[in-house]
């Protein structure tokens, strides 16, 4: 595709069910990122993969968070028994190295209730 | 990793006023990129800077990478209307980090 994609757009879950979250990179992207950002805050840093090299995972808040990428494309955010302070609007973005520009996703926004 | 510190968190102007938002590290940055966050948006990307001392414009944008790549600032003259959103200065060693932002208002 022509930019960064994610899915779904809004999801609105109950507490303390898991939820997936889904982002496609940019094609030959090798660095994907995670970020979450609540109401009027910054960007968090979730997770980061760059190429086969072992994710940077120093960002994920809790062990309720998890986050795989396969075939070093699409990406998966996955958050376990989902909590209120999890809402927030989840965004991805893909570089073409980690050391240029990063394109960014629309976002994923997440409410529990 | 590299920390970058953004001030000031939230700056309101009238339109045709200038504006400007800092970005400091304590550690060298090996280069600084910025990008806008339009209200309800996600962050585009505006520029990269790599050299000491660089200075790059874009309309009545400016961004600056200070002599010893500790620091960044982004300066606009004249704002208008459009350029509300929140700016954010980010560095890359190996991974993208994000300064907070400064959210900028601008009264017509």
């Amino acid at each position: 595709g022509a930019g960064v994609s994610q899915s779904p757009s809004n999801k609105v879950t109950e507490k303390g069910k898991d939820v997936e979250l889904r982002c496609d990179p940019i094609s030959g992207h090798t660095a994907l990122y995670w970020y979450r950002q609540s109401l009027g805050q910054g960007l968090e840093f979730l997770i980061y993969f760059q190429g086969n090299s072992a994710p940077d995972k120093s960002g994920l808040p809790s062990d309720r968070f998890s986050a795989e990428r396969t075939g070093g494309s699409v990406s998966t955010l996955t958050i376990q028994r989902t909590q209120q302070e999890d809402s927030a609007v989840y965004l991805c973005a893909s570089s073409s190295t980690g050391r240029f520009e990063a394109f960014f996703g629309q976002g994923t926004r997440l409410t529990v209730v | 990793g590299q920390q970058v510190m953004q001030i000031p968190q939230y700056q309101h102007v009238q339109e045709g006023e200038d504006f400007t938002t800092y970005c400091n590290s304590s550690t060298t940055l090996s280069n600084i990129q910025w990008y806008k966050q339009r209200p309800g948006g996600h962050p585009v990307f505006l520029i990269q800077l790599v050299k000491s001392g660089e200075v790059k414009k874009q309309k009545r944008l400016t961004f600056q990478f200070g002599e010893a790549k500790k620091n960044s600032s982004l300066h606009i003259t004249a704002t208008q209307t459009t350029d509300v959103g929140t700016y954010f200065c980010a560095s890359s060693n190996y991974k993208l980090t994000f300064g907070k932002g400064t959210l900028l208002t601008v009264n017509p």
